[in-house]
Parts: structure tokens; C-alpha cells; sequence
């Protein structure tokens, strides 16, 4: 069955730093999402994104963090200088739809990126 | 601004007995409502949804959720829990007119006893 993955599993990185989190997508997916849960919180919506360009984001999407789909199967999440406050777990998450308010509106999640920032 | 709300952060039981997790909404326009699951080290699967039609929705192992407009609610039950029903359970909603990016609740770890 596929599935969505992402790497590394997890990532410890000096604050100012520069991080890139990676996703590989379900294949034939059209709409992808970065999500976070800080420890002890709830997952939030970071940003969605779809025919190569940024759908909605969310006030926590500032202009630190970008999305990238560099190839047909790459989805990335760069922070471009980290804060403590961004150490979180980071989940990517794929849906098949090609119209909203169609279809089944299932997102598949990868297995996440815990980002620790020293 | 729509929100989700489970009320039970944890919550602990004894094999076979039923269970019931808690959830509540807030929302102004209509909304599609979901539950996920995560086992640990694992991501978040779909457990089950409502989308339209039916107000009580089922899944395949057993766990049903009921909608209820009026008490703008999506429970979760269980009738009898195994020790393998243990993991971290999220209540979500989405906005019918969104690129479908999901609100989520606090979660409720669900911690089964033999």
C-alpha cells in the first residue's frame, strides 16, 4: 500500500540554523500539507499546497519557514533560521482530490520529523 | 474561527469494556469531521469520517462516531476495547469550502488495561 515517508526521522539543530524537512508523497496525490505538533499540544496546520504553488497557510507559516516541490516527488519544508520554539514534530500529509468539495477529503500522514533546536 | 475541543486528555480503561472519547467543535460554516489515530512511532490514519448522509459512521475495527449538529459533537465509541486499541486518538474538522487542511483537537491517549 503506499504510503507517505518522510526523512530524517529526526533532526537536531543549533538555533539560527537552517533546517530542511522532506517528504515523498503518496504518487498520484495532488495536495500537500505541513503540519506541526509541539510536545504536549495539538497538531496544527503550517501550510497546504497545490499545483505548485502555496494554497492557504496558516499566522504560524511566517516568512521563516517555505515549501518547495522541487521534483514530481519531493515535497520539502525549509525553516531558514531556527528557534527553540520551533522544535516540534513535523508531519507531511498527501490527499488525492482534484476539485475541493469533491471526493473523499482522506489525507494520508507520513510517520514525522521530530526537529530539535538547541 | 473554528475550533475543536476533547475533553480527555487521557483516558484509561480495562480491556473489554466499552469507551467513549469526546468530542466537540465550534464552527460557523459547515464542516467535515474526522478522527485519526496515532500509534506510537507512528503517523496519523484515518480512523473514520463524516462527510454527509448517515449521522453514525463506522470503521472497520469496530469504533463508531456518531454526528450530532445540534450538540456540535463527533463522540467516538467503542463497545468493548482490546489491549492493541492503545494509542493517541485526534478529533479534526475541516471547512467544506477549504483546500481542506484539518483543524485538530488536543488529542486523548486512550490507554487500555487487561
Amino acid at each position: 500500500e503506499p504510503e507517505v515517508t518522510q526523512t530524517p526521522s529526526h533532526q537536531v539543530t543549533q538555533m539560527g540554523q537552517e533546517v530542511i524537512l522532506r517528504c515523498v508523497p503518496i504518487s498520484n496525490h495532488l495536495y500537500f500539507y505541513w503540519y506541526r505538533q509541539i510536545l504536549g499540544q495539538k497538531v496544527e496546520f503550517l501550510v497546504s499546497f497545490y499545483n505548485n504553488e502555496i494554497s492557504e497557510k496558516s499566522e504560524i507559516f511566517d516568512d521563516q519557514f517555505s515549501v518547495e516541490r522541487p521534483d514530481g516527488s519531493n515535497f520539502t519544508l525549509k525553516i531558514r533560521s531556527t528557534k527553540l520554539e520551533d522544535s516540534a514534530m513535523y508531519f507531511c500529509a498527501s490527499r488525492k482530490e482534484a476539485r475541493t468539495g469533491t471526493g473523499s477529503y482522506e489525507q494520508y500522514f507520513g510517520p514525522g520529523t521530530r526537529l530539535t533546536v538547541t | 474561527a473554528q475550533s475543536v475541543t476533547q475533553l480527555d486528555s487521557q483516558v484509561p480503561v480495562f480491556e473489554e469494556a466499552p469507551v467513549e472519547l469526546r468530542c466537540n467543535y465550534s464552527s460557523s460554516v459547515s464542516v467535515y469531521l474526522f478522527w485519526y489515530v496515532q500509534y506510537p512511532n507512528q503517523g496519523l490514519q484515518l480512523l473514520l469520517k463524516y462527510l454527509s448522509g448517515s449521522t453514525l459512521v463506522e470503521s472497520i475495527n469496530g469504533f463508531e462516531a456518531e454526528f450530532n449538529k445540534s450538540q456540535t459533537s463527533f463522540h467516538l465509541r467503542k463497545p468493548s476495547v482490546h489491549i492493541s486499541d492503545t494509542a493517541e486518538y485526534f478529533c479534526a474538522v475541516t471547512l467544506r469550502a477549504s483546500q481542506g487542511n484539518l483543524i485538530f483537537g488536543k488529542g486523548t491517549k486512550l490507554s487500555v488495561k487487561p
